[in-house]
């Protein structure tokens, strides 16, 4: 256990529905990311928070995705009418700013979208 | 554009054996480079981290070596064990984020 926590572990859901999955990261961390990871690729980066300001989005993250992370504690990111294509693994992580480059990573959230 | 890759996408190596895990990369700016394991239905952990300004970093049982000439990245593992089995990402930063390869599964043979 890295300390970074993700719920749902699992959800199924029908194309079309909406989607929300929350990272609890550790405690002290002020960076928090999301990647997407699919079957036998490395996670792909999506977004990124300092504290509670989002400082970079990638452009896999399209108009249907939004992160937040309103008290620089938690985050939630919300995928809006899914489609097949978002079904992947969503990874969360969190670090220190400045310095170390370890970042600790929860378990992820297998999304899997019918 | 600029990225991480990896030259072999499995590797099987015998218990007790060494393993190395090779990584090319492409951006010579970045400023670390990091191997993670990731395990089956489990997120990334970092194994160990190098500076872009060293040459060979080493951990328990663990070592890195990086070749800025030929932009190579490899990780050893001693005496692999068969809790070694995973797939073994490198990646890289330059500033943040972290960018991934695409990963090498080690399988250990008993």
């Amino acid at each position: 256990d890295t300390g970074v926590s993700q719920d749902p572990r699992h959800k199924i859901t029908k194309r079309g529905q909406n989607v929300t999955f929350r990272c609890d990261p550790i405690s002290e961390h002020n960076r928090l990311y999301w990647y997407r990871q699919t079957l036998g690729q490395g996670p792909e980066f999506l977004t990124y928070f300092q504290n509670e300001a989002q400082l970079e989005k990638s452009r896999l993250l399209s108009d249907r995705f939004s992160a937040e992370r309103p008290k620089g504690s938690f985050s939630t990111l919300e995928i809006q009418r899914t489609e097949q294509g978002d079904s992947a693994m969503y990874l969360c992580a969190s670090s220190l700013s400045g310095g170390t480059a370890e970042a600790f990573f929860g378990q992820g959230t297998r999304l899997t979208v019918v | 554009g600029e990225s991480v890759g990896l030259h072999l996408p499995t590797l099987s190596v015998q218990e007790g054996d060494n393993s190395i895990i090779n990584c090319a990369y492409s951006n010579s700016a970045s400023d670390y480079f990091i191997w993670y394991k990731q395990e089956s239905g489990k997120g990334p952990q970092f194994i160990i981290d190098i500076r872009s300004n060293m040459d060979k970093r080493q951990g328990q049982r663990v070592t890195v070596l990086l070749n800025k000439t030929v932009k190579h990245l490899s990780l050893q593992i001693a005496a692999t064990q068969p809790g070694d089995s995973a797939v073994y990402f490198c990646a890289e930063i330059k500033g943040t984020p972290l960018v991934f390869g695409k990963g090498t599964r080690l399988s250990v043979i008993a």
